[in-house]
């Protein structure tokens, strides 16, 4: 099925560990996002491309990085894990221009120790 | 961007139509009016999208006053799989960039019971 594919689902890494979050879509979307959410919190935009070969902060940038491998793929680094990195993070995609959603993936659950 | 207020959390029972007002003073020309709905431990889901008057599709309708400055979504005889949070969303979308990204706020908690 079409849609936006996260890996891994879950992690659990110790503080400074580094860790890559992939995330994939498949409908030839220009704009990807990558969103943490933390309990009982709504979800916050950590870095956003508004097409390929574009990357900028959002609400939540510090301790992240972010890569727009192609049209397709937007990575999500952590150089050095911190315990206040601990959430769930949602890539998500959508068309440019119109009246169009975002498609959402289905979250990697991160715990840092 | 515009700032988007709706309610903590409703309470309903099944069978029974659920109204979710969300206020949005500061919408903008050219903003749409989303909302999302979203299962524990699952992405948000696109509900439905508006920018003024009344939409409907399949899940729920979307009704927007003319001066745009709230909405309210239907959920016509909810069901206890209907039990989710609920967001509203201002911004133009499928944009990101200064045009306004959507801004996802802590939504309202329906609890449909039986």
């Amino acid at each position: 099925n079409a849609g936006v594919t996260q890996t891994p689902k879950f992690q659990v890494l110790k503080t400074g560990q580094s860790m890559t979050l992939q995330c994939a879509q498949d409908m030839n979307h220009n704009s990807m996002y990558w969103y943490r959410q933390d309990p009982g919190m709504g979800l916050r935009l950590i870095y956003y491309s508004a097409s390929e070969g574009t990357t900028d902060k959002g609400e939540v940038p510090n301790g992240y990085n972010v890569s727009r491998l192609n049209k397709r793929e937007f990575s999500l680094r952590l150089e050095s894990a911190a315990p206040s990195q601990t959430s769930v993070y949602f890539c998500a995609s959508s068309e440019g221009g119109g009246p169009y959603g975002y498609t959402f993936g289905s979250g990697t659950r991160l715990t840092v120790v | 961007l515009a700032k988007t207020t709706q309610p903590i959390s409703m309470d309903s029972y099944e069978g029974q139509e659920v109204n979710i007002t969300c206020s949005h003073n500061n919408i903008a020309t050219n903003d749409y009016i989303t909302w999302y709905q979203q299962f524990p431990s699952q992405g948000p889901r696109f509900i439905i999208q508006g920018y003024k008057t009344k939409v409907t599709n399949e899940v729920a309708s979307l009704f927007i006053p003319a001066d745009r400055k709230s909405s309210t979504l239907s959920l016509p005889r909810v069901s206890l799989s209907d039990t989710a949070v609920y967001y509203c969303l201002v911004g133009v979308s499928g944009r990101g960039g200064s045009q306004g990204n959507l801004i996802f706020g802590k939504g309202t908690k329906l609890s449909v019971k039986p």
